[in-house]
């Protein structure tokens, strides 16, 4: 069955650090890979996302990695603000299902 | 444009009520999705509709049922409602069941 593992839970940096969170997933058919970010009381919104036959993705300061082989894909912040602190999450659409499944999400707060 | 939108807002409904939540898009897309989001549980899929017309089961389906007749509207519907049924709900659509998925503004869902 489907499973998106993500990690952390909570991920606390200070302003102008980078922050990194990861996600596993288990199906091998899986080619589509969105991250959402949600503001507290508001609805989940897409900011950057990748398919199977990329390696890499970047929109301005943040970029997305993905290793098929190892069936794990990543979201980097680099210089982060206050404004980027929010719950990140990953999700995997699979093939095998045609369902988007989601992580539980990552509460990242940037302290000025 | 109003994109996609849900209503209500919120609602506190007492426990054996039916209850209707409304969710409407105005992009034509092909697929709408309901999910639920309960703290440190993320995003789960309750129903989903690739269509008009058709319709299917996600992740937590009991105590839930949908319709699509249109392909604009997509209710969920809560036929007998029970406590551990309060929750945030999110509507969702995306053109395609492979394309990026774009939420609604939520509905905030408290049975006593």
């Amino acid at each position: 069955g489907e499973n998106v593992e993500q990690h952390p839970s909570t991920l606390s940096v200070q302003e102008g650090d980078s922050a990194v969170i990861k996600c596993t997933y288990s199906d091998s058919a899986s080619n589509y890979f969105p991250w959402y970010k949600q503001e507290l009381g508001k609805r989940p919104q897409l900011i950057i996302d990748i398919r199977s036959n990329v390696g890499e993705k970047k929109d301005q300061r943040i970029a997305v990695t993905l290793n098929k082989t190892a069936k794990h894909f990543s979201l980097h912040i680099t210089e982060t603000q206050p404004e980027d602190s929010a719950v990140y999450f990953c999700a995997e659409w699979g093939g095998s299902n045609y369902k988007l499944t989601f992580g539980k999400g990552t509460l990242l707060t940037v302290n000025p | 444009i109003a994109g996609i939108t849900q209503a209500p807002t919120s609602q506190i409904l007492a426990a054996g009520r039916r209850m209707t939540l409304r969710c409407t898009q105005d992009m034509r897309h092909n697929a709408m999705y309901w999910y639920r989001q309960d703290l440190g549980l993320g995003l789960r899929l309750i129903h989903y509709s690739n269509t008009a017309g058709t319709t299917g089961k996600g992740e937590v389906p009991d105590g839930y049922s949908v319709s699509r007749a249109n392909t604009d509207d997509f209710p969920l519907t809560l036929a007998s409602a029970v406590p551990s049924q309060t929750s945030v709900y999110f509507c969702a659509s995306s053109a395609l069941a492979e394309d990026t998925q774009y939420f609604g503004p939520g509905t905030r869902l408290t049975v006593l």
